[in-house]
């Protein structure tokens, strides 16, 4: 079964960091890039970040570069996301998502993490 | 920056009833344009891709259409579990930058 599982949310404080996990099964993981989109209360989804099969390419929304940071362990079919710096505004849940292979769309969602930022 | 509007921003219809819901974006979108369902609590999980390509195990009661700037999401006729927020979804070439729409939220009138 395909399957993507996120791990690693919780409450954090401004300015604190977190990391997020994604475990990958059922698929060949290194073949495809792979994405974080989060969705903030009460709000639409937000792309958050890519990284490239290989892991060599990485690109970010605005709204978080320079603060997170994308990574992948093709050994460990895992996905990560390093957290610094985090504001009020990153509350929301985390999803990692497979990309299609040629289509630009995201055909395999975890089923979230939640991360809050509040003193 | 591709920004994607969609319209209504809420659709009240009765379960039979057709969805037509509507999404521009500011420029020329590539072939690159997907479309989403999202319940409360649950994952996005995709419908559309490539504009009119329906994804996997999707019933052929949802359809994609447009090109360009404008594109449509249709229902044909509408099921209890088809209430839910809609997105448009789309990507750029190069860089690959993913923008979402705000979403259309169908409601059972």
């Amino acid at each position: 079964e395909v399957q993507l599982v996120e791990s690693g949310g919780g409450l954090e404080q401004p300015g604190g960091s977190l990391r997020l996990s994604c475990e990958a099964s059922g698929f060949t993981f290194s073949n495809y890039a792979m994405s974080w989109v989060r969705r903030a209360p009460g709000k639409g989804l937000e792309w958050v970040s890519t990284i490239s099969g290989s892991g060599g390419g990485t690109f970010y929304a605005d709204s978080v570069k320079g603060r997170f940071t994308i990574a992948r362990d093709n050994s460990k079919n895992t996905l990560y996301m390093q957290m610094n710096s985090l504001r009020a505004g990153d509350t929301a849940v985390y999803f990692c998502a497979k990309e299609t292979l040629d289509d630009g769309a995201f055909d395999i969602w975890g089923q979230g993490t939640m991360v809050t930022v509040s003193s | 920056e591709n920004v994607l509007t969609q319209s209504p921003a809420t659709l009240s219809l009765s379960p039979g009833e057709r969805a037509t819901l509507s999404c521009r974006a500011s420029q020329s979108v590539s072939s690159y344009l997907a479309w989403y369902q999202q319940k409360p609590g649950q994952a996005p999980r995709l419908l559309i891709y490539d504009a009119s390509n329906r994804a996997t195990g999707i019933p052929a009661r949802f359809s994609g259409s447009g090109s360009g700037t404008d594109f449509t999401l249709t229902i044909s006729s509408l099921e209890p579990e088809d209430f839910a927020v809609y997105y448009c979804q789309q990507r750029s070439n190069w860089p690959p930058i993913f923008t979402f729409g705000p979403g259309t939220k169908v409601d059972i009138k």
